[in-house]
């Protein structure tokens, strides 16, 4: 198996700008996490899915991020308009069963300019 | 799943110095996870421990869950350059919550 998919690795964007952050889990996982990671505040579990559907988005800084899970082998997370302060590293992971071995993505660098 | 404290939040070592990070939680943990994050990387997982009192070795790491459940260890002896990275504990309970991370920067 590949392991978890994230496109793009690199996004650069302008401040105000749509962004769609795009994740692959792995093939017969369950749990999908997406999580933002920055200096300040470390890794921030942002929301999680379970069979596709959203469990947890307390994480959820803002009503300008929103994510999708359309089906097994998909998610996106989404921030529209996005701002400076969103420059972090958002990472996608998966897990087959709550409580297992959890996988990450090699995550996507996202700076808002 | 419950969110845990990590201690230190930086160490410096020299090489061949031992190193130890602590994970601990104001309740009882259903489990803990250990991962590893390089520089410029993604977190790796580790270990996971379950049972109380729980000790696992993996070469020159030994985790340990303590007797209560509400803190976890992870000791490395003799530390290499390779074991540079950012170390994290989880408690995974359908969410997974990680530890603000101890960095672990080693010198030759």
């Amino acid at each position: 198996d590949a392991g978890v998919i994230q496109s793009p690795r690199h996004e650069v964007t302008e401040m105000g700008q749509e962004v769609t952050l795009r994740c692959k889990p792995i093939s017969g996982h369950d749990y999908l996490f997406w999580y933002r990671q920055t200096m300040m505040r470390g890794l921030e579990l942002l929301i999680y899915f379970n069979n596709n559907v959203p469990i947890d988005d307390s994480g959820m800084p803002e009503d300008r991020f929103s994510a999708k899970m359309p089906n097994a082998s998909f998610s996106t997370l989404k921030i529209q308009p996005s701002e400076p302060r969103d420059s972090a590293v958002y990472f996608c992971a998966s897990s087959s069963g709550g409580g297992s071995k959890v996988f990450f993505g090699q995550g996507t660098r996202l700076t808002v300019v | 799943g419950q969110q845990v404290m990590q201690i230190p939040q930086y160490q410096h070592v020299q090489e061949g110095e031992d190193f130890t990070t602590y994970c601990n939680s104001s309740t009882t943990l259903s489990n803990i996870q250990w991962y590893k994050q390089r520089p410029g990387g993604h977190p790796v997982f580790l270990i996971q421990l379950v049972k109380s009192g729980e000790v696992k070795k993996q070469k020159r790491l030994t985790f340990q869950f303590g007797e209560a459940k509400k803190n976890s260890s992870l000791h490395i002896t003799a530390t290499q350059t390779t074991d540079v990275g950012t170390y994290f504990c989880a408690n995974y309970d359908n969410d997974m919550r990680f530890g603000a991370g101890t960095r672990l920067t080693v010198k030759p």
